[in-house]
């Protein structure tokens, strides 16, 4: 497929676990970005790739929240020592440049519940 | 600190009616805006966008209208079809996206 994919699509984990979350972003897509979205709310941004480097990581919610991108490609996105309030949908997204204007593409999600 | 607002989390229009969502923002210093469409268990998708040099842009059923001075925009849908059933999000563009928190638009037949 020639979209975003993201695994796991679902992740049910007791709270204190660590979770990493992955993410496939279109081929040659320079920029990737993580968002978040809990119930009701809107999309939050949590941080932005471009190549491999992350500019911009002000979104991340706390110390326990890292990611990383090799390869220009893959992302992983690690939440240390879960807390039931990082239950949310975890969406990735790439796009061919980091401009700001460029048109996102997203994944479907990770659906991430802390018991 | 939310700079974009979507008020009305959900929207009930009938088959063939307009439909007319909206979306504030504060930050003088947006210049792109963009409108989103998420069905359930999907990613959102890109749907139609809309610089701030213009006020007006029209793709097919959709417009997309920006108010600058009032800081507003809206997206028209005519005429509405179940198919357009989704969640709805705006975005502003400065440096990144700022994303509002939906509207849930229902179309009944």
């Amino acid at each position: 497929g020639a979209g975003v994919s993201q695994s796991p699509s679902n992740k049910v984990t007791e709270k204190g676990k660590d979770v990493e979350l992955r993410c496939d972003p279109i081929s040659g897509h320079t920029a990737l970005y993580w968002y978040r979205q809990s119930l009701g709310q809107g999309l939050e941004f949590l941080i932005y790739f471009q190549g491999n480097s992350a500019p911009d990581k002000s979104g991340l919610p706390s110390d326990r929240f890292s990611a990383e991108r090799t390869g220009g490609s893959v992302s992983t996105l690690t939440i240390q020592r879960t807390q039931q309030e990082d239950s949310a949908v975890y969406l990735c997204a790439s796009s061919a440049g980091g401009g700001g204007r460029e048109t996102q593409y997203f994944g479907p999600g990770t659906r991430l519940l802390v018991l | 600190d939310q700079q974009v607002k979507q008020n009305s989390p959900s929207l009930s229009v009938q088959e063939g009616r307009i439909s007319i969502l909206n979306c504030d923002y504060t930050n003088s210093m947006f210049d792109y805006f963009l409108w989103y469409k998420k069905y359930p268990a999907e990613g959102p998708t890109f749907l139609i966008s809309i610089s701030s040099i213009k006020d007006k842009n029209e793709d097919g059923r959709f417009t997309v209208f920006l108010n600058k001075s009032a800081k507003h925009l809206s997206l028209h849908i005519v005429p509405s079809q179940p198919g357009d059933s989704a969640v709805y999000f705006c975005a502003s563009v400065f440096n990144k996206f700022y994303f509002g928190s939906g509207t849930k638009l229902n179309v009944k037949p």
